[in-house]
């Protein structure tokens, strides 16, 4: 069964950064694009970007341009999603999702990481 | 980038009830390229509607889409209590994908 599994919590300070993992499993890592989503706190979803497991090709929304980078390691199915020059305003579940059919829905979810911006 | 509004931002009705929920988009969305999320607390998402009107693999039939253009709807023909939630859209026909600011359906 397609399984997406994540990282652990995070406790960051301001300016620092950190590296969410989303390990995959149960299907063909490469076919599948993947995105990532935030949700903040009591707030809604939030797109951040999307990654071509295949050939890595990315893309982020404008807000996030130059502070995330999303990567993958096709020998362990994982992909990584970097955000750098944290901020209060990051504190956030971070989600990867399965991309169903290169449309943009996504089909199966991580369990979420939870990463928190706190001097 | 397109603005994805949802409405009513409560719904609280009883089981067996009929649920309408509304996303409008600030512009067209391409080719009906619209879904539905259900949210639980403490859970992620989970796929309900793709393609405006398409149910996700698993979602019972009392969950259906409709709409084109820039007017969208989620119908829960006959609530029950596992479907309070949170309900979003989320556009996929255009850089960047956005979601709307969900719907939250409380059952009496």
């Amino acid at each position: 069964q397609v399984q997406l599994v994540q990282s652990g919590a995070e406790v960051k300070k301001p300016g620092a950064s950190v590296k969410v993992s989303c390990k995959a499993s149960g299907y063909s890592f490469t076919t599948y694009y993947m995105h990532w989503v935030r949700q903040a706190p009591g707030q809604g979803l939030e797109w951040v970007g999307i990654i071509n497991p295949d050939s890595g090709a990315t893309d982020y929304t404008q807000k996030f341009q130059g502070r995330v980078t999303i990567t993958r390691d096709t020998s362990t199915s994982t992909v990584y999603m970097e955000v750098s020059s944290l901020r209060s305003e990051d504190t956030a579940v971070y989600y990867c999702a399965r991309d169903r059919f290169g449309g943009g829905d996504c089909d199966f979810w991580g369990q979420g990481t939870l990463v928190t911006v706190s001097s | 980038e397109i603005v994805l509004t949802q409405s009513p931002g409560t719904l609280s009705l009883s089981p067996g009830e009929r649920a309408t929920l509304s996303c409008r988009a600030s512009q067209s969305v391409s080719s009906s390229y619209l879904a539905w999320y259900q949210q639980k607390p403490g859970q992620a998402p989970r796929l309900l509607i793709y393609g405006a009107a398409s149910r996700a693999t698993g979602i019972p039939d009392r969950f259906s889409g409709s709409g084109s253009g820039t007017d969208f709807t989620l119908t829960i023909s006959r609530l029950e209590p596992e479907d309070s939630a949170v309900y979003y859209c989320e556009q996929y026909g255009s850089s960047p994908l956005t979601f709307g600011g969900g719907t939250k359906v409380e059952i009496k």
